[in-house]
């Protein structure tokens, strides 16, 4: 049973259009983070909430939206995607914000045409 | 300047070799994460610490709060280890990681 599970896995598509990762975590956690990593495979925090709430934003562009239903979910909706959006984005969570070992999903490879 | 830097940037060695990949960061943290991530692209977090020394198998994890250093180490290297191995913390309000140490271990 995964413990983070992101969907999907790979995602291509063109300049300009919307796109959402989905990602669930049957841990317990109560903070969930969203990560960029980029061709260089340099890992970058973009957001992070803990039980539902943001408390991370990381001077990410307004077009990409976090949204957490409840603490086990946090998806990632994209408007209006560009070239440089292409990447690995990974979700991870914790038990506790700023606390605890880290669980990632698989990732999800976004490739912008 | 990155806040963490990792040294080395690419190490190759030969199988049953001692490694050592170090990390060092300028702010003051409360966790150092050691995560491995394979060449298939998963990530799995292998040691979270705040001082002293952790051990799992032939890995080993270092930190030196006072110096901002911490060490992954591994013994009897094997080409399974072979990896890019990334180190970061909580720290400052922020979560940061370094540029990994991408490690090859020939048979």
């Amino acid at each position: 049973d995964t413990a983070v599970s992101q969907t999907p896995k790979y995602l291509v598509t063109q300049m300009g259009n919307d796109k959402s990762i989905k990602c669930e975590q049957n841990l317990g956690h109560d903070t969930m983070y969203w990560y960029k990593q980029d061709s260089k495979k340099f890992l970058k925090i973009m957001f992070s909430y803990n039980n539902k709430e943001l408390i991370i934003n990381e001077t990410v562009p307004n077009r990409f939206s976090p949204k957490s239903p409840d603490k086990a979910h946090l998806n990632l909706h994209i408007n209006s995607l560009e070239l440089g959006d292409s990447a690995v984005y990974f979700c991870a969570s914790s038990p506790y914000h700023m606390l605890g070992e880290l669980f990632f999903g698989e990732g999800s490879r976004l490739t912008v045409l | 300047k990155n806040e963490v830097e990792q040294s080395p940037q690419n190490l190759t060695a030969q199988e049953g070799e001692f490694i050592t990949i170090n990390c060092s960061y300028s702010v003051g943290i409360s966790a150092l994460h050691w995560l491995q991530q394979h060449p298939g692209g998963g990530i799995v977090s292998l040691f979270m610490l705040s001082s002293g020394k952790k051990k799992h198998g032939r890995l080993i994890a270092t930190i030196n709060i006072q110096e901002k250093h911490s060490s992954l180490h591994i013994t009897a290297s094997h080409p399974r280890d072979s990896a890019v191995y990334i180190c970061g913390y909580f720290g400052n309000e922020k979560l940061t990681f370094g540029t990994g140490t991408r490690l090859t271990i020939i048979p």
